[in-house]
């Protein structure tokens, strides 16, 4: 039963902390996409990789956030420094515009 | 405001009732998609709906598109409580790629 998966689940940090959150998509999924949900905002697209080259990163905040595929096993976003407003749940989706296939996200708490 | 907009934003009804979900779009589309997910969950994908279907089925799930309204709707038959859960409307349009656009998701609540 293919899935994606995520890790850590949860993080809590402190702020001005680095974080790395770690995606393995579906094998043989070519796209990859990170999403950040939260009450407020609902889910926003951070950034997604096609054959682990980046597409598009408009909505994430260039100067602490980074995306990276370091090969089609696995998909990094990373923050830092971390802020509280970074507090949200962030998922990987891997698939394509027919259908998404989300991981269970990681929940981040930066305190 | 974002494409995908759906409404309502929060549903209650009693289990057997029927639960209905309606979500707007500003741009055209490739196809629309309706997403479900659990609390504490990722999404899961439920039904896709192409530019040129009209209506489609997937057991108790009926979607209907209205391209000329920009407009969908997702109607849940039978509801159970273990229907309780946000129904997100996802939109891909015809010149983004692979990327989906996601609405603010209506959180429905199915009472026993």
């Amino acid at each position: 039963d293919a899935r994606v998966t995520q890790t850590p689940r949860d993080k809590v940090t402190e702020m001005g902390q680095e974080v790395t959150m770690r995606c393995q998509p579906i094998l043989g999924h070519n796209t990859v996409f990170w999403y950040r949900q939260t009450m407020m905002q609902g889910l926003e697209l951070l950034a997604y990789f096609r054959n682990r080259a980046p597409l598009d990163d408009s909505g994430m905040p260039k100067d602490r956030f980074s995306a990276e595929m370091p090969d089609a096993t696995l998909a990094t976003l990373k923050i830092q420094p971390s802020e509280p407003r970074d507090s949200a749940v962030y998922f990987c989706a891997s698939g394509s515009s027919k259908t998404q296939y989300f991981g269970p996200g990681t929940r981040l708490l930066v305190l | 405001s974002q494409q995908g907009e759906e409404d309502p934003q929060a549903l209650s009804i009693q289990e057997g009732e029927n639960a209905t979900m309606n979500c707007s779009y500003k741009t055209s589309i490739n196809n629309l998609q309706w997403y479900r997910q659990n609390s504490g969950r990722g999404l899961v994908h439920l039904i896709l709906i192409r530019s040129n279907e009209r209506e489609k089925h997937s057991g108790r799930l009926r979607v209907t598109l209205d391209t000329s309204k920009k407009s969908s709707s997702l109607l849940i038959t039978a509801s159970r409580a273990a229907d309780t859960a946000s129904y997100f409307c996802a939109t891909d349009h015809n010149n983004a790629g692979n990327m989906l656009t996601f609405g603010g998701g209506t959180r429905l609540m199915v009472k026993p």
